[in-house]
């Protein structure tokens, strides 16, 4: 079992806002550690998504969106879309254990 | 385009010994961290280990840390995963990831590494 817990699954039709939620300890994102999420295509290297808590790359689409607050953090996907349905993972600095961690995944079905 | 290339899939016996690579093109290493990622058939994302730059500094997870070998080579810009025995349990796709200190985000990762071990 992760230390950053994630759901299991998520679903939403096209159009749709969905959020993913990534629940972590005071050791972690309660201690201020940035939460970062990626984005895992099937049969594919993850991609990074959201830096820092709330950061784009370029070349994101603003419908993707991080937020935290107190051991919680939080990725929203609006305006669904097919090309979404996709595994999301995030992950954080744990300074009790002093190694980043992941949360367990969360996949996304498209309806 | 800058990207990082991982070696080649692996099939071994267990106990065999092995190293697999993460090259870097269009960028240098040069001051940032490699960090590795393990993934099992099926499952979540798992981090391993991370190397500093100038090789002074190798974190490890608890997990990892009596399993694997973390090393770098940048004058010719490639970091290295090795075991020295390796398990059935080893069967897994690694990933090497690129990062601006440990705290902060792989902004770069490789293809992944498909690493079988099998008698």
């Amino acid at each position: 079992q992760s230390v950053l817990t994630q759901p299991p699954s998520v679903s939403g039709a096209p159009g749709q806002k969905v959020t993913v939620s990534c629940t972590g300890t005071r050791s972690n994102i309660g201690a201020g550690s940035d939460v970062h999420w990626y984005q895992q295509l099937p049969g594919r290297a993850p991609k990074l998504l959201i830096y820092g808590d709330h950061n784009r790359p370029s070349g994101v689409p603003d419908r993707f969106s991080g937020s935290k607050s107190g051991t919680s953090a939080s990725l929203a996907i609006s305006g669904l879309q097919a090309e979404d349905e996709a595994v999301y993972y995030c992950q954080s600095y744990d300074n009790s254990l002093s190694v980043s961690l992941f949360g367990g995944g969360t996949k996304l079905t498209v309806l | 385009e800058v990207q990082l290339v991982q070696s080649g899939a692996e099939v071994k016996k267990p106990g065999q010994s092995l190293k697999i690579s993460c090259k870097g093109f269009g960028s240098r290493f040069t001051g940032y961290w490699i960090s590795w990622v393990r993934q099992m058939p099926g499952k979540g994302l798992e981090w391993m280990g991370i190397i500093s730059p100038d090789f002074s500094d190798t974190k490890y997870s608890p997990s990892f840390q009596d399993r694997v070998t973390i090393s770098a080579d940048m004058s010719i810009n490639t970091a290295y995963l090795h075991w020295s025995s390796l398990r059935a349990s080893d069967t897994a796709i690694y990933f090497c990831a690129r990062h601006e200190s440990p705290f902060l985000a792989g902004d770069l990762w490789g293809q992944g590494t498909l690493v079988t071990v099998s008698s």
